[in-house]
């Protein structure tokens, strides 16, 4: 059964940067996009970004463009996501998901990681 | 940007019972719309895609209707176990996902 691993929870500093990973187990990689998703606490699911690992190609929210990177290793089959220029209100809980169907085409989520939280605080 | 709507935000209702929650996307999503359940700590769950089409292993108490603009998920003889945040999402605007804000089923 496919799973997707994010790394740890993190704190991070006002203005800093921080990296989440999301490792893919039991499943194939590169067929299939991986998206990020952010949850502020109490608040709703905010799509962030996604990207075709075959390619290396990627989409962003016009709300994260220019602080959001998104990036794949194939040979180690895990997704990135770093967020610069961090601010208090982009502390949130992390997830990386994958879609029903392989390809680039757009499909519901039924793959998720278990969440990261990062904390962004002085 | 599709802006995705969900109402109400809360919702009370008593155990068995029915619950109705909706969803109103700002233009057509064609059925391309998706529901999820989410509880405390735990990443949302895909229940319904398609708008109408259940995921593996959910009851069949969950239902999901609707196309273009308006969506419903109906949960009938509610479970203690179906108290929880539900989501939509659209996936028709390529390569764009939008989500609701979440409505969160309570124990009335």
């Amino acid at each position: 059964q496919v799973q997707l691993v994010q790394s740890g929870a993190e704190v991070k500093k006002p203005g800093s940067s921080v990296k989440v990973s999301c490792k893919i187990s039991g499943g194939t990689f590169t067929s299939y996009t991986i998206s990020w998703v952010r949850q502020a606490p109490g608040q709703g699911l905010e799509w962030m970004g996604r990207i075709i690992p075959l390619l290396g190609m990627t989409d962003y929210a016009q709300k994260f463009q220019g602080r959001l990177t998104i990036t794949a290793d194939k040979s180690t089959s895990t997704a990135y996501m770093e967020l610069s220029g961090l601010r208090s209100d982009d502390s949130a809980v992390f997830y990386c998901a994958r879609p029903q169907l392989t390809g680039d085409r757009n499909d519901a989520f039924d793959t998720w990681g278990q969440g990261t939280l990062v904390t962004v605080s002085s | 940007e599709i802006v995705m709507t969900q109402s109400p935000a809360t919702l009370s209702v008593s155990p068995g019972e029915r619950a109705t929650l909706s969803c109103r996307a700002s233009q057509t999503v064609s059925s391309n719309l998706a529901w999820y359940q989410q509880k405390p700590g735990q990443p949302p769950r895909l229940l319904i895609y398609g708008a109408s089409t259940r995921a593996t292993g959910v009851p069949a108490r969950f239902r999901g209707s609707g196309y273009g603009t308006e969506f419903t998920l109906t949960i009938s003889g509610l479970q203690p176990e179906d108290f929880a945040v539900y989501h939509c999402q659209q996936y028709d605007d390529w390569p764009l996902y939008t989500f609701g804000q979440g409505t969160k089923l309570e124990i009335k």
